[in-house]
């Protein structure tokens, strides 16, 4: 088993703020995943990393950038917060082959002011 | 494009008694996979169960099943003798078959279980 932690649980920001959230994760996975959930509705991709030094964007990746750090994590960067912007982002991973269903972390709650 | 669909926004049941909810697919892969999640009003999200597309045995796990019916691109989750801790928002998810891909997910299924 393993976990996938993030920090921090509540981001609170102004607008045009730059934000950073981070992931790690100890399944020792090769993939982790940024998704953004807004009020009720599905998860949306950002960015991926299929391995280190690799970043793929997904269908929301413009105002975020991604970096992965090392194998175990993962940071998001909002890169000017938008004003009455408030979702929730979540981070998971998986391994890179086969099926590989993807574990995910509890979320960020994110709240721009 | 990949696309997945769940038309049904909330379904209401009664504790133990069945409750099947709804997603359809669109790919153009022949091979992919199919998941689903329940987040729970923590927040928390769980996977449950995935279906192979290459497997025609519909999967089981514990007291949730799929109804795979690849002819209609659909996939079902059916839960058996539902329990109050059922309660939660539930999500269909699709993966094509080739690797470093990322999950796309349908917009959810809210399900209440009354006692």
């Amino acid at each position: 088993g393993g976990i996938i932690t993030q920090t921090p649980k509540f981001l609170i920001g102004q607008e045009g703020q730059k934000l950073t959230l981070k992931c790690q994760q100890n399944f020792n996975h090769d993939t982790m995943y940024w998704y953004r959930q807004d009020s009720g509705k599905g998860l949306r991709l950002i960015y991926y990393s299929i391995t280190e030094n690799d970043l793929q964007k997904g269908d929301l990746s413009e105002g975020y950038d991604a970096s992965r750090e090392k194998k175990s994590s993962f940071s998001l960067t909002v890169t000017s917060a938008q004003k009455n912007e408030m979702a929730v982002f979540l981070c998971a991973s998986s391994i890179r082959t086969g099926p590989y269903e993807q574990y995910f972390g509890p979320g960020t709650r994110l709240t721009v002011l | 494009a990949q696309k997945v669909t769940q038309t049904q926004t909330s379904i209401s049941v009664m504790e133990k008694t069945t409750v099947t909810m709804d997603c359809v697919y669109e790919t153009q892969d022949s091979s992919y996979f199919l998941f689903w999640y329940k987040q729970t009003a923590s927040g928390e999200i769980v996977f449950l169960i995935r279906q192979d597309s290459y497997k025609k045995e519909n999967a089981t796990v514990g007291h949730y099943s799929l109804n795979f019916q690849k002819p209609k691109s659909s996939i079902g989750l059916i839960i058996t003798a539902t329990q109050i801790e059922d309660s939660a928002v539930y999500f269909c998810a699709m993966r094509e078959g080739q690797g470093g891909r990322a999950l796309i997910f349908g917009t959810g299924t809210t399900v209440s279980v009354s006692p």
